[in-house]
């Protein structure tokens, strides 16, 4: 099974709102990641946060972890329509594995 | 830097054929991996390579995948005999060794097994 589940699977809103995903996953980690995903297209990184952090910021992009709950959310602000896309997140563990989750499927509408 | 480079981009087969997937990473890159990616499954990550030697094969469906990574840019993935089941998107991705950031993804190469 995978080891992140994203949480919603799939999320619409309109251009300026924020989107929030959230992923949860199983097993201690090293670092957690977030990719984009454009219809077609390979994979793209976002952001990556480590075991110890707890937050973490680029451009648009906010990302929290918590280790305690095993969890991590993705908040892009300020959404905008080139914004939709699939995001991943993928937790890295011992060994260099890293292993995607489910995905969420964002669409904002212009 | 052209990124990694999967080959080719769409194959459509029929079942029993034999599929070979190409892939080209990054130059300086050390480290390979080779992910599926279907409707059902997800994203799985079939094997990775460090410094050319398979790492963990774990994710390998079954005996009619292979993968070989002959040289630091260059690596295979073989289906042989392929099955319908096999259809899906397969991803090679690589980054530097010893890092534990980001991977950088090809385009992917499209497989359906008629």
């Amino acid at each position: 099974s995978q080891q992140g589940e994203e949480d919603p699977q799939a999320l619409s809103i309109q251009e300026g709102e924020n989107a929030t995903m959230n992923c949860s996953y199983k097993t201690s980690i090293n670092n957690l990641q977030w990719y984009r995903q454009n219809s077609g297209r390979g994979l793209v990184h976002l952001i990556l946060i480590r075991s110890n952090e707890r937050e973490k910021h680029s451009g648009r992009l906010r990302v929290t972890l918590d280790t305690s709950k095993k969890s991590s959310s993705l908040l892009i602000t300020a959404s905008r329509a080139a914004d939709t896309a699939s995001y991943f997140c993928a937790t890295e563990t011992s060994g260099s594995r890293l292993t995607f989750g489910e995905g969420t499927q964002l669409t904002v509408n212009p | 830097d052209a990124g990694v480079i999967q080959s080719p981009r769409h194959e459509v087969t029929e079942m029993g054929q034999e599929v070979t997937l190409r892939c080209k990473p990054i130059s300086g890159h050390n480290s390979l991996f080779w992910y599926r990616q279907t409707m059902m499954r997800g994203l799985e990550l079939l094997i990775y390579f460090n410094n050319n030697v398979p790492i963990d094969d774990s994710g390998m469906p079954e005996d009619r995948f292979s993968a070989k990574m002959p040289n630091a840019s260059f690596s295979t993935l073989k289906i042989q005999p392929s099955e319908p089941r096999d259809s899906a998107v397969y991803f090679c991705a690589s980054r530097a060794t010893g890092s534990t950031g980001e991977l950088f993804f090809g385009e992917g190469s499209r497989l359906t097994v008629l």
